[in-house]
């Protein structure tokens, strides 16, 4: 059974307009949720992370927003560059699960120039 | 600071074999965990380590182990492979563990099992 849900396996988007990559979860002990990238034939980078006691946290051009009633959470990418295109990863874990994300199965972005 | 390393970077078995992964961390991370990344299954995780010591483990059959060693680099090892043991085996490093330290990924092994 998924406990992670990236229900979009990929999304196109010009060049300089926002990208909203959307996340579900089940799990409700889930406390804690991160976005990676991930480029072909390289590890997943390391994006940005939310706390389940924040509804919202910002990096310059990326911004994770958690709903907790909808367990859901999405990562906003404004504006979108093409260097952006990738996959991206959500992933969720929760105290005493030690060093075991849960990831979602990805979504491809594609930024259009 | 250099980044997680991983060794080699492709490798290509027969079946039946065993084959050891490599893994080093970031400087003053004492945490490894190694994931298996599929087209079908996607991520998934197999074991964390910490201090020299199994704290978790994913739900992968015996023949997928590991260890970690005094300077926190970690070996993972797969015996008796098999053909759905292809696969992108990455590990990631994170400082203790904790589930609010961020995990940093390496660029992986990739296995190909004939």
């Amino acid at each position: 059974d998924q406990q992670v849900k990236q229900n979009s396996p990929s999304l196109s988007v010009q060049e300089g307009r926002i990208s909203i990559l959307n996340c579900d979860y089940t799990n409700s002990m889930f406390d804690y949720f991160l976005w990676y990238k991930k480029y072909p034939a390289e590890g997943p980078t390391f994006l940005i992370s939310i706390s389940s006691i924040k509804d919202k946290n910002e990096d310059g051009r990326f911004t994770v927003f958690l709903n907790k009633s909808a367990k859901h959470l999405s990562l906003h990418i404004v504006p979108s560059q093409p260097g952006d295109s990738a996959v991206y990863f959500c992933a969720a874990n929760y105290g005493g699960s030690q060093g075991n994300l849960i990831f979602g199965k990805g979504t491809k972005l594609s930024v259009k120039p | 600071k250099a980044g997680v390393t991983q060794t080699p970077r492709y490798l290509i078995k027969t079946r039946g074999q065993q084959v050891t992964l490599s893994c080093s961390p970031i400087s003053g991370h004492r945490s490894v965990s190694w994931y298996q990344q599929t087209p079908g299954q996607g991520l998934q995780f197999l074991f964390e380590y910490f201090s020299e010591t199994q704290r978790n483990k994913g739900n992968f059959p015996g023949r997928f182990s590991g260890r970690q060693f005094s300077n926190s680099r970690s070996e993972m090892n797969v015996s008796t492979l098999e053909l759905g043991d292809s696969a992108l085996y990455l590990c990631a490093s994170s400082l203790e563990g904790h589930h609010t330290d961020t995990q940093y990924f390496g660029p992986g092994t990739r296995l190909t099992v004939l």
